[in-house]
């Protein structure tokens, strides 16, 4: 298994650019989620979503959006990249949103 | 409002001390916790859970933790800390919501541990 897969691992955008971050996991997972880790401020979670087709905000959703069209991928899209966004972004995994949650390597986003 | 919190955003620790971090939560129900470990550049490892029953769990890397529900904690405690122990640790509490299996992760800010050989 390789478990949860994130693409890509580095990127660096200009103010008003789109790009999409990949996640997919290989577990069968029903339960997925995407974080932003910034310094002093832990991680927060942005989108998740509880199964295909079923997704819902988290603390920080404003500037991202989420769709889920199948149980392995993820997909979390900036429309319109900010400076703020500049950030580590996590996706995770797990069987429901109790249970332990599988993290990939991350995504280091630079905003210019 | 913040529903994990991690007093100690730096501690340092000489090699083969004993080390505790702290966490609390904020929540009216037993909340699932964790502790995780983040080195440098990297993702995150679970060193621990607890979700029911003996209150003090044991991970890898010989970390322990005790939930202690009058206090509302989830301390992570390692008896002799090495040098390969330094990283940023995270406490992490899912809140379930209501009538359902599915909950979501929040976590603290981080407690970062320098190791001095």
């Amino acid at each position: 298994n390789a478990g949860v897969t994130q693409t890509p691992k580095f990127q660096v955008l200009k103010t008003g650019q789109s790009m999409t971050l990949q996640c997919a996991q290989d577990m069968n997972h029903e339960y997925m989620s995407w974080y932003r880790q910034d310094p002093g401020m832990g991680l927060r979670l942005i989108h998740y979503s509880v199964g295909a087709g079923i997704t819902d905000q988290g603390e920080v959703p404003n500037g991202y959006n989420v769709s889920r069209s199948t149980t392995e991928d993820f997909p979390l899209r900036l429309l319109s990249a900010a400076p703020s966004q500049t950030s580590v972004y996590f996706c995770a995994s797990s069987l429901t949103g109790r249970e332990t949650q599988y993290f990939g390597p991350g995504t280091r986003l630079l905003v210019l | 409002a913040q529903s994990v919190t991690q007093p100690d955003i730096h501690i340092t620790v000489s090699e083969g001390a004993s080390l505790e971090l702290r966490c609390n939560y904020s929540y009216g129900a037993t909340p699932y916790l964790f502790w995780y470990v983040q080195s440098p550049g990297q993702g995150l490892q679970l060193l621990l859970k607890y979700f029911s029953g003996d209150t003090l769990v044991q991970g890898i890397k010989g970390f322990e933790a005790e939930f202690k529900r009058s206090q509302s904690s989830f301390n992570l405690r390692k008896p002799s800390v090495h040098w390969s122990d330094a990283a940023e640790y995270f406490c992490a509490v899912v809140l379930a919501d209501r009538g359902s299996t599915l909950g979501r992760l929040y976590f603290g800010r981080g407690t970062q541990l320098t190791v001095w050989p």
